[in-house]
């Protein structure tokens, strides 16, 4: 079955770095959009980025353009996120998800996120 | 930015139904999208283009739309439906963007 599992939260320091990974597994994942979502603690869902299939379109929200980079390498089924100039507002759940292979584009499988928290 | 608004809370008995709506401008024109989310998981899709279910999803779950306005409904509310609810598109238009609605949880009294 479908599977995503992300890595890498941690806390860090206002205006620090961090890279997440998302390992993907049991569907072939060079076919699919993908997306990280993310969710502040209490708070609702805010979609972050999102990256075609074969990396040839990329999308921000605009409270992370120009500071995150997403990517992903198909040969290892992964993707990733570069998080830099991280901000306190930036603390949160972050989701990878697979989107549906449709025009309208929802999102049918989740990992089960890993936590940013931005703090000195 | 395109903004979807839904009630902050809804409460139902068991075994009634429960309406949670999200509202947007020009959303009659858009697919949407709902998911679930219970406390400590991931959100999970419930419902996808205004009315489809994914497999796995129960009938008792269903969306609709009518004018600006889209329903998530429950019928025969369980108290295993105690969960945030999220209305969900991509708007396709100006800045091409995935939109949340404002999460709505639902209480089983």
């Amino acid at each position: 079955q479908v599977q995503l599992v992300e890595s890498g939260g941690v806390l860090v320091k206002p205006g620090g770095s961090l890279r997440l990974s998302c390992e993907a597994s049991g569907f072939t994942f060079s076919d699919y959009y993908m997306s990280w979502i993310r969710q502040a603690p209490g708070k609702g869902l805010e979609w972050v980025s999102t990256i075609t299939s074969n990396s040839g379109y990329t999308d921000y929200a605009d409270s992370v353009k120009g500071r995150f980079t997403i990517s992903r390498d198909n040969a290892k089924n992964s993707l990733y996120l570069q998080m830099n100039s991280l901000r306190a507002e930036d603390t949160a759940v972050y989701y990878c998800a697979r989107e549906m292979a449709t025009v309208t584009r929802p999102f049918n499988s989740w990992g089960q996120g890993t936590l940013v928290t931005v703090s000195s | 930015s395109y903004v979807l608004t839904q009630p902050p809370s809804v409460s139902v008995a068991p075994g009634q139904t429960a309406r949670i709506t999200c509202g947007g401008h020009n959303i009659g024109s858009k697919s949407v999208h709902w998911y679930q989310q219970k406390p400590g998981q991931a959100p999970v899709l419930v419902v996808y283009d205004d009315t489809d279910r994914p497999s796995g999803i129960p009938e008792r779950l269903s969306g609709s739309k009518s004018g600006n306005t889209a329903t998530l409904t429950i019928s025969r509310v369980e108290a295993g439906d105690e969960a945030d609810y999220y209305c969900q598109l991509w708007d396709s238009s100006g800045d091409e963007v995935f939109v949340f609605g404002t999460g709505t949880k639902v209480t089983v009294l």
